[in-house]
């Protein structure tokens, strides 16, 4: 799988949009762009992928550059309960299924009053 | 949504216990998996299972085993618990295919100590 870079930190006025970025320039044609979270002592939450396009969930939007070496996970209204560590993580699904996922050290989003 | 659970959230053993950790998944997924995480490690993937026994190594399967009886039911086992298996256990499930199918769910994790 392509190497993935995010800022080790972040800071985010409650209620605004939270912008994480993630760099994965080596991503080939058949890998997904994955976003995780995980709120402290718990388990990792899946929150998005995509391929190509951009994608919006009740949670987020991801957004991946025409090029696909980077993209972004917003957050468009971020509340306290989103102070979580966000992974970015880029998987090739033709691997099969049995792929670890691999979490990297992630970014620290922290949502302040 | 999908739902992942663990039998435990927090469980405390002695050296040489043999320790179950149980995780149990309601999606109809045919893989299950196991990570342990630690800080500085990062998730490392222990075992995974890809249909009723059957299982495969993953990157670290020393001292543990693995059990799939049933599709939704995926068993870590440590035969004999040593301190260095103190550790945040986490489970997770996924559908097979291609296409992004594939996204695992996780559960909350089970945070054992091994005293």
């Amino acid at each position: 799988d392509a190497k993935t870079t995010q800022p080790p930190s972040m800071d985010c006025a409650e209620g605004r949009a939270a912008n994480l970025p993630c760099n994965h320039s080596t991503i080939s044609g058949n890998e997904y762009v994955y976003w995780y979270r995980q709120i402290h002592s718990q388990g990792p939450q899946y929150i998005i992928h995509g391929l190509k396009n951009n994608e919006t969930n009740e949670m987020a939007s991801l957004i991946i550059t025409e090029d696909r070496k980077s993209s972004t996970l917003i957050l468009p209204h971020a509340t306290l309960r989103d102070t979580a560590v966000y992974y970015c993580i880029v998987r090739d699904t033709i691997m099969g299924s049995g792929y670890a996922l691999n979490f990297g050290k992630g970014t620290s989003l922290l949502v302040t009053p | 949504d999908v739902k992942v659970t663990q039998s435990s959230r927090y469980l405390v053993k002695r050296t040489g216990e043999k320790v179950f950790l149980e995780c149990v998944q309601d999606m109809d997924h045919e893989n299950m998996f196991w990570y342990r995480q630690d800080p500085g490690l990062g998730l490392r993937l222990i075992y995974f299972s890809y249909d009723v026994k059957m299982k495969e190594k993953g990157d670290i399967p020393e001292g543990y085993s693995v059990s799939r009886e049933k599709k939704e039911r995926f068993s870590l086992i440590l035969e004999s618990a040593s301190t260095n298996q103190t550790s945040m256990y986490l489970c997770a499930s996924s559908l097979s295919g291609t296409g992004g199918q594939e996204t695992q769910y996780f559960g909350p994790g089970t945070r054992l100590l091994v005293l």
